[in-house]
């Protein structure tokens, strides 16, 4: 059974950055990418990106600037780093995996870390 | 971006209605349209994919249906457990987009 587990840091202050990892256990690390979802208190979600075990990269344009995240095949772990957070960056931040068939959606996620930037 | 919009934002049911959550894309996507079911401090479920397609393990009171720009999720009679939020979400492009939302609450 597919399961993943996150942690990092829960509380920031503004200009510090964000970082986050996510372990994958008992299951297969290639063949997949593995994004990152966030979602502000009361809100919706949002991508943040995703990887595949290469290394390969997609990162949503609203905050490539800012993003970058990375894999360890090694430890089946990936990570997401966010520079120079403000408050708008406060969120839920979930890892996912992201099953890539003919028809790609979020099958399997991780419990979640509330990540809070605040002075 | 391709913009998903969800309708309504809220529905106070009760148990045993058969619900209907509409989700409309701002462009076609074909049948790239999956579901997910978000209880509070949870993180969200995968229900359907490919539009109409059920998930393993997720109860077949749930249907999905559409494509093109509009697309329904069905709860045929709803159970307790059900109350939640539900959230559309397209892959059509690689700029994953969700719906804002839809709120299930008791009445």
């Amino acid at each position: 059974q597919v399961h993943l587990q996150q942690w990092g840091a829960g509380l920031l202050k503004p200009s510090e950055t964000l970082s986050l990892t996510c372990a994958l256990y008992d299951g297969s690390f290639s063949g997949y990418y593995w994004s990152w979802i966030r979602q502000p208190p009361g809100k919706g979600l949002e991508w943040i990106g995703e990887i595949n075990h290469s290394g390969r990269t997609n990162y949503n344009p609203s905050l490539k600037s800012r993003v970058t995240i990375s894999v360890d095949t090694s430890k089946s772990q990936f990570s997401l780093k966010l520079t120079s957070v403000t408050a708008a960056d406060t969120a839920a931040y979930y890892c996912a995996r992201k099953y890539s068939g003919s028809y790609s959606n979020f099958d399997y996620w991780g419990q979640g870390i509330l990540v809070t930037v605040s002075s | 971006d391709i913009q998903m919009t969800q309708s309504p934002s809220s529905l106070s049911t009760s148990v045993g209605d058969r619900v209907t959550i509409t989700c409309r894309a701002s462009q076609s996507i074909s049948n790239y349209l999956n579901w997910y079911q978000q209880k509070p401090e949870k993180a969200p479920k995968l229900l359907i994919y490919a539009a109409s397609n059920l998930q393993s393990g997720v109860p077949s009171r749930f249907s999905g249906s559409g494509s093109g720009t509009d697309f329904t999720l069905t709860i045929s009679s709803l159970q307790p457990e059900d109350f939640a939020t539900y959230y559309c979400q397209q892959s059509y492009s690689t700029l994953y987009t969700f719906g804002q939302g839809t709120k299930l609450e008791i009445k």
